[in-house]
Order: structure tokens, then sequence, then C-alpha cells
């Protein structure tokens, strides 16, 4: 059965270093999305993405986080210097329609991502 | 602003002893209404999408209803593997990628 694929595991890193998050969505998926779960919280929407663009954003999404799909397969959450409130659980989903019957998202197991 | 609440947060029941979850919703207009299951350390799996009030889906022991309100996560005979959080989303028309999820409930089977 088709999955989506989340590296690495978990990611370690000091407050300002640049972070890279990487993800593989099911393959004939168009919509891709990142989504955020800090510890004992809930699961917060950060970005959605198709066509090579960003379609929507939260306020949480701000100059310090981008994302990319730099080749066919992967989709990428950059956070350029980290913060400590950025530890969390980091999740990406895709799913293959935004209307109609089957726009269900899927999501990958995460990436835990510790800033010290 | 689209806003989710769950209840109980945390429920503990026996092998075999029937209960529900509720979920309560408000939203712009209701574009999809999705229940997922969460095992610590890992990722929303997904259960089921409702789209209008009235409508029911069921797989094995879990079935989900949805009303114009709220929705409930009905569990027939759980087993200690269907211990679990379970977590209802909405997805707005307005908004059509972005889901709001609620807090969860903590879902124990006993033995």
């Amino acid at each position: 059965e088709p999955e989506v694929t989340q590296t690495p595991s978990h990611q370690v890193t000091q407050m300002g270093q640049e972070v890279i998050l990487r993800c593989v969505p099911i393959s004939n998926h168009l919509y891709f999305y990142w989504y955020r779960q800090i510890l004992g919280q809930k699961v917060e929407f950060l970005v959605s993405f198709y066509n090579n663009e960003i379609s929507e954003k939260s306020e949480i999404f701000d100059d310090q986080f981008s994302v990319e799909r730099p080749d066919g397969s992967n989709f990428t959450l950059k956070i350029r210097s980290t913060k400590l409130e950025d530890s969390a659980m980091y999740f990406c989903a895709s799913s293959d329609t935004l209307t109609g019957l089957h726009n269900e998202q899927f999501f990958g197991p995460g990436t835990r991502l510790t800033v010290l | 602003e689209d806003q989710v609440t769950q209840s109980p947060e945390a429920l503990r029941l026996q092998e075999g002893e029937s209960s529900s979850l509720n979920c309560s919703y408000t939203v712009s207009g209701l574009r999809g209404l999705f229940w997922y299951r969460q095992d610590p350390g890992k990722g929303p799996e997904f259960l089921f999408t409702l789209y209008s009030a009235g409508e029911e889906k069921e797989k094995e022991r879990l079935k989900a209803t949805l009303t114009k309100k709220e929705s409930f996560l009905h569990i027939t005979a759980p087993k200690p593997e269907d211990s679990a959080t379970y977590l209802c989303a909405v997805q707005a028309r307005q908004r059509a990628q972005k889901l709001v999820f609620g807090q969860g409930t903590r879902l124990t089977i006993n033995p």
C-alpha cells in the first residue's frame, strides 16, 4: 500500500541552525502539506503546496519557513534559523484531490525536531 | 474561526465494553469531517471522511456518524489493539486545504 515517507525520523539541532525536513508523498498525489504537533498539543496546519507553489499557509508559517519540491518525488520543509519553540513533531501529508469524495490527507510517520 | 472540541480527553474501557467518542465543531461551511487514529510517536492514520449530516461510515469495530454540530465515533466490543488517540478534524469550504484538528481522545482498552 502506498505511503508517505519522511526523513530523518529524529533531528537534533542547535538554536539558530538551519534544518531541512524531507518527505516523499504518495506518488500520484498532487497536493502536499506540512503540519506540526508540539508535545501534548493539537496537530496544527502549517502550509499546503500545489503546482509548485504555496496555496495556503498559517500564521505559524512565517519568513523562517519555506517549502520546496526540488524534484518529482521529494517535498521539503526548511527552517532557516531554528528557535527553541520550533521543537515539535513535523508531519508531511498528501492528497490526490482537493474537492470531491476522495480528498482525505494521508500522513507520514513524522520527524521529531529537537532544538537545543 | 473554525474550532473542534473532542470529549472526553481520555477514556479507559474494559475489552468488549462499547462506548462513543464525541467531536463538536464550528466551521463556516463544512467540506468534510475526518477521523484519524494516532499511535504514540506516529503520524495520524486515516479512518473516515464524512461530508453531510446523517452520513455514517463503518470499519470493523468503528462507526462514525455526523450531525450539523457534532460527530460521534462509536466503538463496539473494543479490543486492546484499539487503544490509541483518536483525532477529529474539519475542513472548511473556503479553506479547502487546511485541516483543523481537535485535541484528541486517548482511548485505552484493558484486557
